[in-house]
């Protein structure tokens, strides 16, 4: 079975710092895993996946996430926050082979002070 | 189409109501999915069809909820004698068969059952 920790349902940065998401899975199996964001009344887009490969793979606008096996981790960074990334981040899991089914963490919604 | 639709965008409904909720997925996305996400929470799921197989109604709340699909096309998510706990954003989602390419999100549907 598989699921989504995320740790900090609202974070605040000021402009400029650095952000960090925590994302931490639980996967019976070697797992994909995503990160998407919500803009205020705004469907959810993809920000980034890994699936295989190199651990660090980079997204949209700047963030980068990276798989740590060890850690079941795939925390999600951007190294300068900017206001326009304020909105609430969704890491998710799925499993290959097992239906396509994704699980979703609860959110972090992200807020940038100027 | 170039995405997810879903309408309509927005519905009030008085308690005890009926309300069918429609998505329309990319052209050629085999599978589709229906999420919750009551105010300030996470997503959570509901049906996935996934081509000609069985659904998997497992995240379906109740048996007032109920939706089909026809082959790859349309879906409807059809909510019976609706109560006030099911005010929510309704999201709709498809993607490819293979899980490495993530979910495209509908804008969604916001409920309110009044």
């Amino acid at each position: 079975a598989q699921s989504v920790t995320q740790l900090g349902s609202h974070v605040s940065v000021s402009e400029g710092a650095l952000v960090l998401l925590r994302c931490n899975y639980s996967s019976s199996v070697p797992p994909y895993l995503f990160w998407y964001v919500q803009y205020p009344n705004q469907g959810l887009q993809l920000l980034l996946k890994y699936t295989t490969g190199a651990t660090l793979v980079k997204g949209i606008n700047g963030f980068e996430a990276e798989f740590k096996k060890s850690e079941t981790s795939f925390h999600l960074t951007k190294p300068s926050a900017h206001m326009s990334d304020a909105a609430e981040y969704f890491c998710a899991v799925s499993a290959p082979n097992t239906g396509n089914q994704f699980y979703f963490g609860t959110g972090t919604s992200l807020t940038v002070i100027p | 189409g170039a995405g997810v639709s879903q309408s309509p965008s927005n519905k009030v409904t008085e308690k005890g109501k009926d309300v069918e909720l429609r998505c329309d997925p990319i052209s050629g996305h085999t599978a589709l999915y229906w999420y919750r996400q009551r105010l300030g929470q996470g997503l959570e799921f509901l049906i996935y069809f996934q081509g000609n197989s069985a659904p998997d109604k497992s995240g379906l709340p109740s048996d007032r909820f109920s939706a089909e699909r026809t082959g790859e096309s349309v879906s409807t998510l059809t909510i019976q004698r609706t109560q006030q706990e099911d005010s929510a954003v309704y999201l709709c989602a498809s993607s490819q068969w293979t899980e490495n390419y993530g979910y495209t999100f509908g804008s969604g549907t916001r409920l309110t059952v009044v």
